[in-house]
């Protein structure tokens, strides 16, 4: 089976722009995590999404949002980006939101 | 915050075991241990799960002390692509449980 896919892997934006950021779950897998990771505060929850409906969401302002479709293919937006935004961002998908997740290699975005 | 204490750091010499330990006093009844590494900024790879009996599997071997206050994930012949961070995390299996990751134990493994 292929593993959690993410695109693009890399990414450079400005202050003020924003990003739409795009993660395949494993095939069958329904539930699907993001996460960010910083130096400074390590891996962090951001929300997770189990048949295209919000269920969790961590501790980040409204800027960051996300959605899934039909397919459980999912993306986040990050709108208005702030410097602190730079991070490698981590999604992470499971068969049913109880399981084992698994990640993929991640997304790094470049705030300038 | 993280539930779960590991050493910042461990060096083990390429071919030993490497035995990486982890405490979690404060764990629940129905919480599991899980172990996942990190290499160099790429995702995070699960390695290895377990409630209470030890649990071997292709890449690592858990064992849990009888009073699940701590667990130690080994290595049985670690090789040069096993230097990674570390993360021990406990958590339940009833519901969506976010991963709460500490700050791992980074592992060097040295020819």
């Amino acid at each position: 089976k292929a593993g959690v896919t993410q695109t693009p892997r890399y990414l450079i934006k400005t202050r003020g722009q924003q990003v739409t950021l795009s993660c395949s779950p494993i095939s069958g897998h329904r539930s699907v995590s993001w996460y960010q990771q910083t130096p400074g505060q390590g891996l962090q929850f951001l929300f997770e999404y189990f048949s295209e409906t919000q269920r969790n969401k961590g501790n980040f302002p409204g800027r960051f949002s996300g959605r899934q479709f039909s397919n459980s293919r999912s993306e986040m937006n990050v709108s208005t980006l702030e410097l602190g935004d730079s991070a490698l961002y981590l999604c992470a998908s499971s068969p049913q939101n109880t399981d084992t997740q698994y990640f993929g290699p991640g997304t790094r975005l470049t705030v300038l | 915050d993280a539930k779960t204490t590991q050493p910042p750091s461990m060096d083990c010499a390429e071919g030993r075991a490497a035995n990486l330990p982890c405490n979690h006093s404060t764990i629940s009844g129905n919480e599991y241990v899980y172990w996942y590494r990190q290499i160099h900024s790429q995702g995070p790879q699960y390695i290895i799960h377990g409630l209470k009996n030890n649990e071997t599997n292709e890449m690592a071997s858990l064992i849990i002390t009888e009073d699940r206050k701590s667990s130690t994930l080994i290595l049985p012949h670690a090789t040069l692509r096993d230097t990674a961070v570390y993360y021990c995390i406990v958590r339940v299996k009833t519901g969506f449980q976010k991963l709460v990751f500490g700050t791992g134990t980074r592992l060097l493994v040295s020819p």
